[in-house]
């Protein structure tokens, strides 16, 4: 399994700011995830992000809303830019243990954008 | 493109009784079938991991089921507790990617 950290647990922000989130592993991976969950509404993947090479972004969401760095193999952050109410959501990251199949997943980022 | 629908979308049960969650999802070619659940205000928690080759996964008082011809998945919870309460989520991993399609998810209360 893995242990999975972010910062910060929870924020409230202003509109037009942005927020950098961080991800830590306890181990290193070399698949990190990141999802948005907004309310009422299920985890949507926003991006792949692979260490040494740039982020792979899902229909939907592009690099400069949600930039993305993936510095070495147990860390990661994304970063909400120009921030709107509509982007108020969890921010979960995830990685895929090779050899389980299984993804595990940080405790979130809960996200209020006034 | 992959759908996950779960139902029901909430469900009540008094403590002891034993429960199955529903999940079914469009297209059939899965590499495998992750069951999660989420505390409120929490991350995800790992349940039961299901590979496509398989029939079904046990854990404890948890057991879930796959039918990937008829795209469909069950997770039984036997002898319900309180602790159990929780939102429980289906999750598909469509052949030759890491992503995960969700559902929406079940909310689960366990009434003492």
């Amino acid at each position: 399994s893995a242990v999975i950290s972010q910062k910060p647990s929870r924020d409230i922000c202003q509109r037009g700011t942005s927020l950098t989130i961080q991800c830590q592993v306890d181990s290193q991976v070399t698949m990190m995830f990141w999802y948005r969950q907004q309310p009422g509404q299920s985890l949507t993947l926003i991006a792949t992000a692979n260490q040494g090479s740039e982020a792979t972004y899902e229909s939907g969401f592009v690099i400069d809303k949600f930039p993305i760095s993936r510095p070495n193999l147990t860390f990661s952050t994304l970063t909400v830019s120009n921030m709107s109410p509509e982007d108020s959501s969890i921010y979960l990251c995830s990685v895929d243990i090779s050899g389980t199949d299984t993804q595990y997943f940080g405790p979130g980022t809960r996200l209020t954008v006034l | 493109k992959q759908e996950v629908t779960q139902i029901p979308a909430a469900l009540s049960v008094p403590e002891g009784e034993n429960l199955v969650l529903n999940c079914s999802f469009t297209d059939s070619a899965i590499y495998n079938l992750q069951w999660f659940r989420q505390d409120p205000g929490k991350g995800l928690t790992s349940l039961l991991l299901i590979q496509s080759s398989q029939r079904e996964q046990t854990s404890g008082r948890l057991n879930a089921s796959l039918d990937k011809s008829s795209g469909r998945s069950t997770l039984y919870i036997a002898a319900s507790q309180p602790g159990d309460s929780a939102t429980y989520l289906c999750a598909v991993r469509p052949p030759g990617s890491e992503k995960l399609v969700f559902g929406k998810g079940t909310k689960l209360t366990v009434n003492p």
